[in-house]
């Protein structure tokens, strides 16, 4: 099926361990983009991508790297894991920058 | 700067309710303005969108009109269903970055909708 596909669903890490979350999408799409979601204060915009090779920071880029060597994928980096981090990642993607599609998520907890 | 405010919830309503969500919103330029809706457990999913003043976003019996001058995109639906429980979020899209359509949402509204 077409869509955002993100990996893992679930993990748990030690404080400064680091992990790469995946994101994957099938439709061509030049934008993907990254958000975390925390209780009460929405989604916010950690790094996002124009296309292969192109990447900027969003609102909340501190602790993670990026890198988009190719249309479909666009993992997202923690370096040095810290409690901070523990929330629910979301991988979006657009082609025309309306309708953003959305993963699943990846709930991350750090100990 | 770009900003988007949500009505404070937790929001709950007998089925067959009316449902009003208010959303408004900062921003510099014409923004698109959307609202989005998540399941528990899923991703977000586009509700409806309207990318100009005056236009009315709908879809599934909800409905929303972009108004610039009170700089408002308040979510409607006339009759709630037990199934219209989730989490809402208004957003607007703006360019960054190279022409890059960035998301900046609202902190999200639960409504829960008891038969």
């Amino acid at each position: 099926n077409a869509g955002v596909t993100q990996t893992p669903k679930f993990q748990v890490l030690k404080t400064g361990q680091s992990m790469t979350l995946q994101c994957a999408q099938d439709m061509n799409h030049e934008y993907m983009s990254w958000y975390r979601q925390d209780p009460g204060m929405g989604l916010r915009l950690i790094h996002y991508s124009v296309g292969a090779g192109i990447t900027d920071q969003g609102e909340v880029p501190n602790g993670y790297n990026v890198s988009r060597s190719t249309t479909e994928d666009f993992p997202l980096r923690l370096l040095s894991a810290a409690p901070s981090q523990t929330s629910v990642y979301f991988c979006a993607s657009s082609y025309e920058g309306d309708g953003y599609t959305f993963g699943s998520g990846t709930r991350l907890t750090v100990v | 700067g770009n900003s988007v405010t949500q009505m404070e919830g937790p929001v709950t309503l007998s089925e067959e309710a009316f449902l009003t969500i208010n959303c408004t919103y900062t921003a510099t330029g014409y923004p698109s303005l959307f609202w989005y809706v998540q399941y528990p457990g899923e991703g977000l999913q586009l509700l409806l969108k309207a990318t100009k003043a005056d236009d009315k976003g709908s879809n599934k019996g909800f409905e929303a009109t972009y108004r610039k001058e009170t700089t408002s995109f308040h979510l409607e639906k006339g009759s709630v269903q037990v199934s219209d429980s989730a989490v809402y979020f208004c957003a607007l899209k703006i360019s960054g970055y190279q022409g890059a359509q960035k998301l900046v949402f609202g902190q999200g509204t639960r409504l829960t909708i008891n038969p």
